[in-house]
Formats: C-alpha cells, sequence, structure tokens
C-alpha cells in the first residue's frame, strides 16, 4: 500500500523530447508538491496543489506544467527536455497547506542525453 | 525570506559515536520545524518534528529542540549505528504566509563499523 507512487522511476532521453510524470497519492490529503533535487541533493520547491489549484509556482521554466486531474493525483509534463533537467524529481504530499508533515514518493530519476 | 542553514557534510562518524548536525533558521513568521531523513536511492521521510518553541521532537533515538531565543533545531543522537547512513535535511514552514516549505541543503552522515 504505497502512500505516494510515482512513474516512471527511471527516466532516459533525448534533448528536445517531451516528457511527463506521473503521481499518485492514496492518503486522502489536499494538497501535493513537485520538487526537484539536483546531483548534490539540493532539494527545490516546483510547485504546489491545494484542492486541484496551484498555490506555490517558484521560479521555474515555462517548459514545465503541472496538471492536477484530481486531489489525489498530480502529473509533470516537461516540454523540449534540455540537459539541465536531468535530476531526481520528487512528488509529496501533505494532509493541507499548514504546518503539516509532508510524505515523498520514491522518486523518478530523469536523465537527458 | 524564509531560509535554512544545515552544517555541510559529509559527517562521518564510527558506530556508537556521539551525532550532532546543526540546523538554523530564519523566517518571517512562527515556523514549525522538521527534520526528514533521505536513505539512499529512497525519497525523503520524517524523522521528527516540532511546532512551537522549547518542544523536543524525538524518534528511533534522534532528538531535537526547537529554539526559539537561538532559531536553531540541531539533531542529536547518542549512538549513531550504520544504518543511520544517510542524508538528513531540516526544513521549516510558516503557516500564515507563503506556505512554501523551505529545506537546508542536506547533511550527509556516513557511519562507519
Amino acid at each position: 500500500d504505497t502512500a505516494v507512487s510515482q512513474t516512471p522511476k527511471y527516466l532516459v532521453t533525448q534533448m528536445g523530447n517531451d516528457k511527463s510524470i506521473k503521481c499518485e497519492q492514496n492518503l486522502g490529503h489536499d494538497t501535493m508538491y513537485w520538487y526537484k533535487q539536483d546531483s548534490k541533493k539540493f532539494l527545490k520547491i516546483m510547485f504546489s496543489y491545494n484542492n486541484k489549484e496551484l498555490i506555490i509556482n517558484e521560479t521555474v521554466p515555462n517548459r514545465f506544467s503541472p496538471k492536477s486531474p484530481d486531489k489525489a493525483h498530480l502529473n509533470l509534463h516537461i516540454n523540449s527536455l534540455e540537459l539541465g533537467d536531468s535530476a531526481v524529481y520528487f512528488c509529496a504530499s501533505s494532509q493541507d497547506v499548514g504546518k503539516r508533515t509532508q510524505y515523498f514518493g520514491p522518486g523518478t530519476r530523469l536523465l537527458v542525453l | 525570506g524564509d531560509s535554512v542553514t544545515q552544517m555541510e557534510g559529509p559527517v562521518t562518524l564510527s558506530e556508537e559515536a556521539c551525532l550532532t548536525i546543526n540546523c538554523t533558521y530564519t523566517a518571517t513568521g512562527y515556523p514549525s520545524l522538521f527534520w526528514y531523513v533521505q536513505y539512499p536511492g529512497e525519497g525523503l521521510q520524517l524523522l521528527l518534528k516540532a511546532t512551537k518553541a522549547d518542544d523536543k521532537g524525538s524518534n528511533k533515538g534522534f532528538e531535537a529542540t526547537y529554539r526559539k531565543e537561538t532559531t536553531s533545531f540541531h539533531l542529536e543522537k547518542g549512538s549513531v549505528q550504520v544504518s543511520d547512513s544517510a542524508v538528513y535535511f531540516c526544513a521549516l514552514i510558516v503557516s500564515g504566509g507563503s506556505y512554501i516549505p523551505t529545506f537546508g541543503r542536506g547533511t550527509s552522515l556516513i557511519v562507519h563499523p
């Protein structure tokens, strides 16, 4: 019973391609997040949705577009992939936007060649 | 804005040694404070948290006390094990503000037998 799941776990692709990463949580949480972790383990928030509404949109290129079809899902679509997009992308969820614990997925390791 | 500063790693210890990982923060409001742990190849998971001044969070032998006067939340363990080898992240969230979770850069802990 995985609480926060992501697919795929690994993604290897060529520069210029478009790819999507999917995230699902079965915790009944209202808030979901996307983070990018670089090779030095630095974790940076990209987006957050609360009840399917975008509430956090940090400085991220327009090539990244989140989509939340319902409260349990938050997908990340990336257009025109670049070498610098190579990283581990984590989805997370929390009960709400307050001072709540975040539950992280296992990560998607993206490598752009 | 909000920020979290952690000591740089890696921290290398022998089994049964004492551990302290320093964390200090700046926040625009009253934050909740968290320590997350990331084992190799996995997502982050909550280790402990504290939501108000002088609260002590504890789990798995780890402790951290919310010190408002020194804006610190140092992680401590009296006797580390090889299985504690991981990356540790200090984090905060200020509700009533931007709700943007802020993470430190992570501190890698390596414990030798």
